[in-house]
């Protein structure tokens, strides 16, 4: 695809459940991102994976939160027993290199009831 | 570790006026800094980035960006604002020394351009 795509796009659940969000990055991008942004607030880093190299999950807020990255490409973000603060819009973004822009992704906006 | 201060939680500016959104940031090495965008119900967009060379960078929609490493600042400017540069503004920052991609985003900073 032309850009990073993610989904879904909105996810509505019970506080306790666990949610999977996706996020598809930009073909040839080595490097995938995910990111949290709470109502208002700027971005919060989670993890992120370069390559083969093991991932960067200094961000992760706890460890109910964990993430994949299939075959260099696809990545899932896992939520475990969901709680109402984790409401918020969680970013996925791709890049080339170390220099290189992130392309974001339209995000999820996820909420926990 | 790497930092990222957004000073102003909001700037507002008459439109056909020069504008500046600030930024400072801390990080043990030297650093890459980027400005990013996020219109109304839109994605984030890239704006510019500094990696090397210049201080002076030059961006897209006529934004420019000066690096001063002795005042740890790399803010951003407009000669003059449109009304649709109104959006949330996000400086961040990545610490070249550490290797690693890890990138520290600003809490933004929100701009309104009036008519």
């Amino acid at each position: 695809g032309a850009g990073v795509s993610q989904s879904p796009s909105n996810k509505v659940t019970e506080k306790g459940k666990d949610v999977e969000l996706r996020c598809d990055p930009i073909s040839g991008h080595t490097a995938l991102y995910w990111y949290r942004q709470s109502l208002g607030q700027g971005l919060e880093f989670l993890i992120y994976f370069q390559g083969n190299s093991a991932p960067d999950k200094s961000g992760l807020p706890s460890d109910r939160f964990s993430a994949e990255r299939t075959g260099g490409s696809v990545s899932t973000l896992t939520i475990q027993r969901t709680q109402q603060e984790d409401s918020a819009v969680y970013l996925c973004a791709s890049s080339f290199g170390e220099e290189d822009t992130q392309y974001f992704g339209p995000g999820t906006r996820l909420t926990v009831l | 570790a790497q930092s990222v201060a957004q000073p102003e939680d909001q700037v507002n500016v008459a439109e056909g006026n020069p504008l500046t959104v600030k930024c400072t940031y801390s990080v043990s090495g030297n650093p890459y800094l980027f400005w990013y965008v996020q219109y109304p119900n839109r994605g984030l967009q890239f704006l510019l980035k500094y990696i090397t060379g210049d201080n002076l960078v030059k961006g897209s929609y006529g934004f420019e960006a000066e690096f001063n490493k002795s005042q740890t600042s790399f803010h951003l400017k407009k000669p003059s604002a449109l009304v649709s540069d109104s959006a949330l503004y996000f400086c961040a920052v990545r610490d070249r020394s550490t290797g690693g991609f890890k990138t520290i985003f600003g809490a933004g900073t929100r701009l309104f351009v009036k008519a």
